[in-house]
């Protein structure tokens, strides 16, 4: 199993851009989850997904932020329009049910 | 969610036992205790879960009280490799999100 794969692993880009990262979960994984990771603010969850229906987004910190799973294996998280502090990584993670959760290696966000 | 407690970060040296306490004074009766490991540049990597008692795999052991209002991760002979942000985290398997606190990090010094 290749674990969860994030893509891209660096983003650069410039402010008011859209950027869109993307998630495949571990097979037969039944929850997705999105974080966000920072020196000041360390590991948030943004939102988290059951079953590729959106469970609790209370995490998301504004509305340019939207996330989307269409199916079990592919997940986005879209920020529209970026700005400089969504800087960070993102990461993805996949869960079977149990209370352990895989992670995937992030995506490092850059936003100038 | 249980709130947990941990100190904010721990030297040591090659060689030397690491014991890392996490403080969890409202967990609930079906709450397990859940350790991850995260090295620079990649997310956090599960290395051990317990209920009560002992724990202990390939990686490190778990010891939890009768009270279970804390726990201490316990990793043996650490060398370099072990430097890394640890973070303990109480939920059930009902729980439907892990909530990470600011973690340990642990410096391992030659």
């Amino acid at each position: 199993d290749a674990g969860v794969i994030q893509s891209p692993r660096h983003e650069v880009t410039e402010m008011g851009q859209e950027v869109t990262l993307r998630c495949k979960p571990i097979s037969g994984h039944n929850s997705l989850f999105w974080y966000r990771q920072t020196m000041m603010r360390g590991l948030e969850l943004l939102i988290y997904f059951n079953n590729n229906v959106p469970i609790d987004d209370s995490g998301m910190p504004e509305d340019r932020f939207s996330a989307k799973m269409p199916n079990a294996s592919f997940s986005t998280l879209k920020i529209q329009p970026s700005e400089p502090r969504d800087s960070a990584v993102y990461f993805c993670a996949s869960r079977e049910g149990l209370i352990d959760y895989t992670f995937g290696s992030g995506t490092r966000l850059t936003v100038v | 969610l249980a709130k947990t407690t941990q100190p904010i970060s721990m030297d040591s040296y090659e060689g030397q036992e690491v014991n890392i306490t996490c403080s969890h004074n409202n967990i609930a009766t079906n709450d397990y205790i859940t350790w991850y490991q995260q090295f620079p540049s990649q997310g956090p990597r599960f290395i051990i879960q317990g209920y009560k008692t002992k724990v202990t795999n390939e990686v490190a052991s778990l010891f939890i009280p009768a009270d279970r209002k804390s726990s201490t991760l316990s990793l043996p002979r650490v060398s370099l490799s072990d430097t890394a942000v640890y973070y303990c985290l109480v939920g059930s398997y009902n729980t439907d999100k892990l909530i990470f606190g600011t973690g340990t990090r642990l410096q391992v010094f030659p």
